[in-house]
């Protein structure tokens, strides 16, 4: 399996555009995280779902992120209008929920910048 | 906030020498997890150690768990330059909830 795979890898965006980070997880994952990592604050996770339904959305920061996962193998996390506080590099992982171990596999991770 | 806090922020050692890392939560766990992040990459699991253990191995790792402390360390013996990353705990709570609260990380440098 290739793992996690994030893409775009590295995204520069001029603030008030629309921005979409897309996951793929790791085939047979059934849970998928969306994270968000920056000097400041650290790693916060900002929302997760479970076979494909969002179960926490609380670490979302506010309405212009949201996030989608239509089915099991793809998900997006949507920033519109951007900002440049936004600027962070955004970690997906996932993890199969049944199995013994809560090992989570995170992607690469996109970096953003919005200037 | 049910964020952990490590310490130290950043460690600095020589080849060979061993590196210890602490980890304190602030609510009851099912699990604490080690994760190790070189620059630029995504997290990679290490180990997992469950609530009613103690103790665990892998490796050069160990990994110890005191739930009436809320505290956890890592340690790597036999440290090697390779080993030169930030090192993150998670807690996963007993809710069953599959999602992790990760702490603030040590940034560990390996003097080769």
């Amino acid at each position: 399996d290739a793992g996690v795979i994030q893409s775009p890898r590295h995204e520069v965006t001029e603030m008030g555009q629309e921005v979409t980070l897309r996951c793929k997880p790791i085939s047979g994952h059934n849970s998928l995280f969306w994270y968000r990592q920056t000097m400041m604050r650290g790693l916060e996770l900002l929302i997760y779902f479970n076979n494909n339904v969002p179960i926490d959305d609380s670490g979302m920061p506010e309405d212009r992120f949201s996030a989608k996962m239509p089915n099991a193998s793809f998900s997006t996390l949507k920033i519109q209008p951007s900002e440049p506080r936004d600027s962070a590099v955004y970690f997906c992982a996932t993890l199969f929920s049944g199995s013994l171990s809560d090992e989570q596999y995170f992607g690469p991770g996109t970096r953003l910048t919005v200037t | 906030s049910q964020q952990g806090e490590e310490d130290p922020q950043a460690l600095s050692i020589q080849e060979g020498e061993n590196a210890t890392m602490n980890c304190s939560y602030k609510t009851s766990i099912n699990n604490l997890q080690w994760y190790r992040q070189n620059s630029g990459r995504g997290l990679v699991h290490l180990i997992l150690i469950r609530s009613n253990e103690r103790e665990k191995h892998s490796g050069r790792l160990r990994v110890t768990l005191d739930t009436s402390k809320k505290s956890s360390s890592l340690l790597i013996t036999a440290s090697r330059a390779a080993d030169t990353a930030s090192y993150f705990c998670a807690t996963a709570d007993q809710t069953g909830a599959n999602n992790l609260f990760f702490g603030t990380g040590t940034r560990l440098t390996v003097i080769p």
